[in-house]
């Protein structure tokens, strides 16, 4: 139980265009769902956390108008790289917990987002 | 500071035998968790073991177990009997329930490579 998958697992897109990536709880509903951003041979950064039904919290430095991040359903959070440049080029990674005792965080398996 | 620290870049273990891979934490929250994730050249984040504040005993999990020193702040993972599929990065992390709800900070990463 608790998988979490993501789609698409990699996207090649034009600079300028907006890329939308999924992330889906599939046999459990997420109560919380969050988005990270990892570079190569560097750690995990948490971009945001977001609720079903509200809006997302998002951390410091992190352009809301740019990673639009849309909270439809406990099964389902949406992140939108809009206007994406080569610098958003990265891998992003969603995770989403459940509500346990000690809510660990199921990861997807990532999606790999490059900007020509 | 840092609130999560792996001092250890990379490492080379040699194939069934034991390694110990650091983990320090910074945190002034009497109730935390400690987590320690796999990620293969996948990129897929594989929950691998946890530890509560609480906890009396150390966290085991099968080949994986955890070295739980509160007052030094150190949750080393030992990884027993090393296999060459334990080549991966391996990352720390830590929720502090009352301070960040459901965040997790990542520790920057540990390479381990398993020699044959």
């Amino acid at each position: 139980g608790a998988v979490v998958s993501q789609h698409p697992s990699w996207v090649i897109c034009k600079s300028g265009t907006s890329v939308k990536i999924e992330c889906r709880s599939l046999d459990f509903q997420a109560t919380t769902m969050f988005w990270y951003r990892q570079f190569p041979k560097q750690s995990l950064m948490l971009m945001a956390t977001s609720n079903e039904g509200s809006k997302a919290t998002y951390e410091q430095g992190v352009e809301k108008d740019k990673f639009l991040i849309n909270h439809a359903s406990l099964t389902l959070s949406t992140l939108t790289v809009t206007s994406a440049h080569p610098e958003d080029s990265s891998f992003y990674i969603c995770s989403a917990t459940r509500g346990s005792l000690r809510n660990e965080q199921f990861f997807g398996p990532g999606t790999r987002l490059t900007v020509l | 500071a840092q609130k999560i620290t792996q001092t250890q870049p990379g490492m080379f273990v040699q194939e069934k035998e034991a390694v110990t891979l650091d983990c320090t934490y910074d945190t002034s929250d009497p109730s935390y968790g400690l987590f320690w994730y796999k990620q293969p050249s996948s990129g897929e984040m594989i929950f691998l073991i946890y530890q509560g504040s609480y906890d009396q005993q150390n966290a085991t999990e099968g080949r994986y177990s955890l070295n739980f020193q509160k007052a030094r702040k150190s949750a080393n993972l030992v990884i027993s009997a090393s296999q060459l599929g334990d080549s991966a990065m391996y990352f720390c992390a830590m929720r502090e329930y009352n301070n960040a709800g459901n965040m997790l900070t990542f520790g920057g990463g540990t390479r381990l490579m398993v020699k044959p």
